[in-house]
């Protein structure tokens, strides 16, 4: 089964709209992060913003929120107020467990953002 | 965050030939990981370096393969052997800092390409 699913191969939104991508996870684990990256043309990964699965409280880092549901398993994405420099594919990643030395990551197959002017 | 770099950026290769990749951080690092990612794909974890011990491969690569040096806290090199077309893919160093558990950084990343 795969650990990350994103089910969005492809997504096209308006400027200065919302956007949310979406991300469910797989694991038995009680201790994980979930993590997002964006990644434009130039091939380099761009850490967005992470969420623990302690926290009491969605993460938040700008115009990136993250809506966290626990027993659903998802970690969605939102971007406010879209700008034409978000278009991007953008990945979202899972750690199982904290100890040292595990901090590979997961990834999953990523959704491609198209902003529109 | 620190500064991540990788040498080369980008690279065309001939098929057989060996390239060896880079990765320097301005920061103390605990493990390093090296991802592969082949055209249109997403990343797929190639191993773990540890400083001063032998490097955990995943699933499907091997040693002999892409052999991986840690000499020390800041520095890794990836190598990729005997290259076939199938190796064309970015490749990225992914340091842990230090201390730091709610972030993951990456380099900026090795463009290859194997004719």
């Amino acid at each position: 089964a795969q650990k990350i699913t994103q089910t969005q191969p492809g997504m096209f939104v308006q400027e200065k709209e919302a956007v949310t991508l979406d991300c469910t996870y797989d694991t038995s684990d009680p201790s994980y992060g979930l993590f997002w990256y964006k990644q434009p043309s130039s091939g380099e990964m761009i850490f967005l913003i992470y969420q623990g699965s302690y926290d009491q409280q969605n993460a938040t880092e700008g115009r990136y929120s993250l809506n966290f549901q626990k027993a659903r398993k998802s970690a969605n994405l939102v971007i406010s107020a879209s700008q034409l420099g978000d278009s991007a594919m953008y990945f979202c990643a899972m750690r199982e467990g904290v100890s040292f030395g595990n901090e590979k990551l997961t990834f999953g197959t990523g959704t491609r953002l198209t902003i529109i002017p | 965050s620190a500064v991540i770099s990788q040498k080369p950026s980008r690279d065309i290769c001939q098929r057989g030939t060996s390239l060896t990749i880079q990765c320097q951080v301005d920061s103390q690092v605990t493990m390093m990981f090296w991802y592969r990612q082949q055209p249109g794909q997403s990343l797929t974890l190639i191993a773990t370096a540890n400083q001063g011990s032998e490097a955990t491969y995943e699933s499907g690569f091997v040693i002999d393969k892409f052999p991986i040096s840690r000499p020390n806290l800041t520095f890794s090199t990836l190598t990729v052997s005997n290259m076939s077309p199938e190796d064309s893919s970015i490749y990225l160093c992914s340091p842990t800092l230090v201390p730091s558990y709610n972030e993951q950084f990456f380099g900026p990343g090795t463009r290859l390409t194997v004719l």
